[in-house]
């Protein structure tokens, strides 16, 4: 069963870009089987999707986010990572990786979510 | 982009009750909606897929239905452990989330 962790900086100035990455274990990143994504909670809020990416390096983003998100991949270390440019308050959040099977639209398995707080 | 409406966002039951929860879709997106358990401090668990495909190892209770815009989440007879938020989610174009149904003890 793959499983996913969630790691970076639990603190991000404002302005500043907020990094983390997804370490997949129990399976491989380059299989083929899966697309990597990235949803984001704020606290008390709902879910929202912010993008995800393929094997391949194909990526596909959340317009409203898209602007500042860069997704990419790390076949070697069997990693994905989220770059949010520009932050504000508004983009603490609770930072979960999730992946869903390829020809499915839901998501089967995620990271335990980890919280990232923009402030100064 | 297509919204989903969930109600209602919160709701007060006792163990034993049966509960439903709606998912509006703004559009029609035939069978394609997914349902999600979040208890506090955890991530999102896959319940149902499709409507109604119940996941693995998802207890019988929990059933769902619906087509097109309309769509619910059934729980028969609610256990303790079911106290939770419950999300509806749909993929067009990309992956959205209802609001969220808060599932309280009454």
């Amino acid at each position: 069963q793959v499983q996913l962790q969630e790691s970076g900086p639990g603190l991000v100035k404002p302005s500043q870009t907020l990094s983390l990455t997804c370490t997949v274990s129990g399976g491989s990143i380059s299989s083929g089987s899966y697309y990597w994504s990235w949803i984001r909670q704020p606290a008390g809020k709902g879910l929202e999707w912010i993008g995800r990416i393929y094997t391949s390096g194909s990526t596909n983003y959340n317009p409203s986010l898209k602007s500042r998100v860069t997704i990419s991949v790390d076949t070697s270390k069997n990693q994905f990572s989220l770059k949010l440019s520009s932050v504000t308050a508004a983009d603490t959040a609770v930072y979960y990786c999730a992946i869903r099977e390829l020809g499915n639209y839901y998501f089967d398995y995620w990271g335990q979510g980890t919280l990232v707080t923009v402030s100064s | 982009a297509i919204q989903l409406t969930q109600s209602p966002s919160s709701l007060s039951a006792s163990v034993g009750d049966r509960v439903t929860i709606t998912c509006r879709a703004s559009q029609g997106i035939s069978s394609a909606l997914a349902w999600y358990q979040q208890k506090p401090g955890k991530a999102p668990k896959l319940l149902i897929y499709d409507a109604s495909s119940l996941e693995s190892g998802v207890p019988s209770r929990f059933s769902g239905s619906g087509s097109g815009t309309d769509f619910t989440l059934t729980i028969s007879s609610l256990q303790p452990e079911d106290f939770a938020t419950y999300y509806c989610q749909q993929f067009n174009n990309y992956p959205g989330f209802g609001g969220g149904t808060k599932v309280e003890i009454k």
